[in-house]
């Protein structure tokens, strides 16, 4: 079946310590994105891209970085440089060139920081 | 820059009636996209509907249906025979046709069903 796949599904991690959360997606999309979901918020864009090996800041890109070597991978760094990194992660991906370029949703990573 | 409004925190509604989730939104543009999303308990985002800003005739899908008043800047969300499944966190967002990367999110309603 196509779709996003987001794993792990839960992660923790120790103050101080970088995490990667892993985004791949079988749609053959062009573009994928991350979102950073808080209690009482909306989803914020962290970082996003549209094609291979470039990708652009969102609203809340300090302490974080990607990569984007394949076009079905996304991985998300939370480095120690983000201050609150504790929050739900959803990556999304999107067929540029649609009439609404709607973006797709995978299931979502929780990160804790202990 | 744009910004999406949804002064509703929680919502609830018997089984089988309708309920309205409001959405109004701030903008100088004049072509956009606006989308209703799902997120149920498993956290998972689903599109429930979508519209565009030059579509005069307001957006449906099965129960969902929408109300869009350009000029009011208001897109709300009207579920009819709500079913327990329709129990879940509903999100309204923006998109300017200008920047097709960018969605930008209300802060949700919850949508209680109750039997």
């Amino acid at each position: 079946d196509g779709g996003i796949t987001q794993s792990p599904k839960y992660l923790f991690r120790k103050e101080g310590q970088n995490v990667t959360l892993s985004c791949e997606q079988n749609l053959n999309h062009d573009a994928m994105y991350w979102y950073r979901q808080d209690p009482g918020q909306g989803l914020r864009l962290i970082y996003y891209s549209q094609i291979v090996n470039d990708f652009q800041k969102g609203d809340i890109a300090e302490g974080y970085s990607v990569s984007r070597e394949k076009k079905e991978s996304f991985p998300l760094t939370v480095t120690s440089a983000q201050k609150n990194p504790t929050a739900f992660y959803l990556c999304a991906s999107g067929r540029l060139g649609s009439a609404y370029n709607e973006q797709f949703f995978g299931p979502g990573t929780r990160l804790t920081v202990l | 820059a744009q910004t999406v409004t949804q002064s509703q925190p929680e919502m609830s509604v018997q089984e089988a009636e309708t309920v309205t989730l409001s959405c109004t939104y701030d903008t100088s543009e004049s072509d956009y996209y606006l989308f209703w999303y799902k997120q149920p308990p498993s956290r998972q985002m689903i599109l429930v509907i979508r519209q565009e800003a030059y579509k005069q005739q307001n957006a449906t899908e099965n129960r969902f249906s929408v109300n869009f008043q350009k000029a009011a800047k208001s897109f709300s969300l009207k579920i009819s025979d709500s079913q327990l499944g329709d129990a879940a966190m509903y999100f309204c967002a923006y998109r300017s046709a200008q920047d097709t990367d960018k969605l930008i999110f209300g802060t949700g309603t919850r949508l209680q069903v109750f039997p």
